[in-house]
């Protein structure tokens, strides 16, 4: 079993449309959870962490984290073009290992 | 603030050769991370250093790479020799403690082909 699991794309929406994209992880014991952007030739880049149960909203992003289903999800607002990207979900496992998941590539068509 | 800065940013060189990637972490980060992103197995953990002292070496793929940390400033990964399948993009990355509950910052990587 993969340690963090996203829900396979692309994942194409519409220009101001919702794009939700999803991730499991494995460890019950994992604390701390990241969002991060990856233009394509680009580097990750972080928009988002969530520590707590529940949601965290982030201007036109919002961060869900349910533990006890193991499950953190990103929800885009108001999609742009500038959103198309690769989205990467990542879990701190341990102390300090941070398992990525593949990621879910994002385009919001114009 | 400046990031965390890596450079070559691109380096082509023939197989055999020994490769050097260098990165300054972001000024008060204690930790620091090398990765490599390939299409088929994505971003995976080389190894972690904090306080400039190795921890966790078990992502490093063989002997023929290595990794040092001689101040808080300034790492290297080398490979020597490279191969083809060595082609990936390095990444490093800070963070400022051991990592629970702070993120990593990454670098722009540098994008390596072997010959």
């Amino acid at each position: 079993q993969k340690e963090v699991e996203q829900n396979s794309g692309p994942l194409s929406v519409p220009e101001g449309a919702i794009a939700s994209l999803n991730c499991t992880y494995s460890d019950r014991g994992s604390q701390s959870f990241f969002w991060y952007r990856q233009y394509s030739g680009k580097s990750p880049e972080l928009i988002m962490s969530i520590y707590s149960n529940g949601d965290k909203e982030d201007g036109r992003f919002t961060a869900q984290l349910n533990k006890a289903s193991q499950y953190v999800s990103l929800l885009i607002r108001d999609s742009q073009p500038s959103d198309s990207a690769t989205y990467l979900c990542a879990v701190v496992v341990g102390d300090y290992k941070l398992s990525f998941g593949a990621g879910t590539t994002v385009t919001v068509r114009a | 603030d400046a990031g965390v800065i890596q450079s070559p940013r691109h380096e082509v060189t023939e197989m055999g050769q020994e490769v050097t990637l260098r990165c300054k972490p972001i000024s008060g980060h204690n930790s620091l991370f090398w990765y490599r992103q390939t299409m088929m197995r994505g971003l995976e953990l080389l190894i972690y250093f904090n306080n400039n002292v190795p921890i966790d070496d078990s992502g490093m793929p063989e002997d023929r790479f290595s990794a040092k940390m001689p101040n808080a400033s300034f790492s290297t990964l080398k490979i020597q020799p490279s191969e083809p399948r060595d082609s990936a993009v390095y990444f490093c990355a800070s963070s400022s403690s051991r990592g629970l509950n702070q993120p990593q910052h990454f670098g722009d990587g540098t994008r390596l082909s072997i010959l």
